[in-house]
């Protein structure tokens, strides 16, 4: 069925230094969007990053993401992390309907 | 912008006592509500979602009986968990959409005592 992988449950960092979230997904319909949401504590889930389109990078806020379909993935990425970046990320497949499905979320913690 | 209001933010009910969530969107009308449980530990799991205009379809392991949800028009949407158990505590999540993406309220934490 439909799933979405998300390794990492805990990604410590120092400020300043790359940020990698793997997302890998399983069987999802075709022309699907991806989306990568941030979760800060008490507030809204927020739409960071989506995606259908293959080998095609997108990017907001100074993240970036690339579907590749080859290899089921959708990894988040960003070159300098900042403090204010530490979150919860959620990678969500879209399944059919308009239904999500989150991964089991990254925290992230950006260290000075 | 497009806003979702829900509320409560938190509440805590007595073990097999029912507790009322509502969810409000702003600046959009929603055309489909989902409701979602993160549950300690675990990621968020669809309950339901809700299209005006059609049935309420349920995920596998939540019924109607359980989580009545109500969709009366394109801004509101509330739904109850009836009968409430320590099994039941979590983080509810509503998201609602008009065409493309969803908005999400910030959640209702259940406590179940």
């Amino acid at each position: 069925g439909d799933s979405v992988t998300q390794k990492e449950g805990l990604v410590t960092l120092t400020e300043g230094l790359p940020v990698m979230l793997n997302c890998t997904y399983q069987t999802i319909y075709s022309n699907a969007f991806l989306f990568w949401y941030v979760h800060y504590l008490n507030e809204s889930p927020r739409l960071l990053l989506k995606s259908s389109t293959d080998n095609k990078r997108t990017e907001h806020q100074g993240f970036h993401a690339t579907l590749h379909k080859s290899s089921s993935s959708f990894h988040l990425q960003k070159s300098s992390a900042q403090l204010s970046d530490s979150a919860l990320y959620y990678c969500a497949p879209e399944r059919s309907n308009y239904q999500l499905i989150w991964g089991s979320g990254t925290k992230l913690i950006i260290k000075p | 912008g497009a806003l979702v209001y829900q509320y409560p933010r938190r509440t805590i009910c007595k073990s097999g006592t029912s507790m009322r969530m509502e969810c409000q969107a702003v600046g959009f009308q929603a055309t489909s509500v989902a409701w979602y449980r993160q549950s300690p530990q675990k990621t968020f799991e669809l309950i339901a979602l809700s299209t005006v205009n059609s049935a309420i379809k349920y995920e596998q392991n939540f019924t109607q009986e359980k989580f009545p949800i109500s969709h009366p028009n394109l801004s509101f949407s509330s739904m109850t968990v009836l009968n409430a158990y320590l099994e039941d505590r979590g983080l509810y999540l509503c998201g609602a959409r008009e065409s493309s993406d969803y908005t999400f309220g910030s959640g209702t934490r259940l406590l179940v005592i």
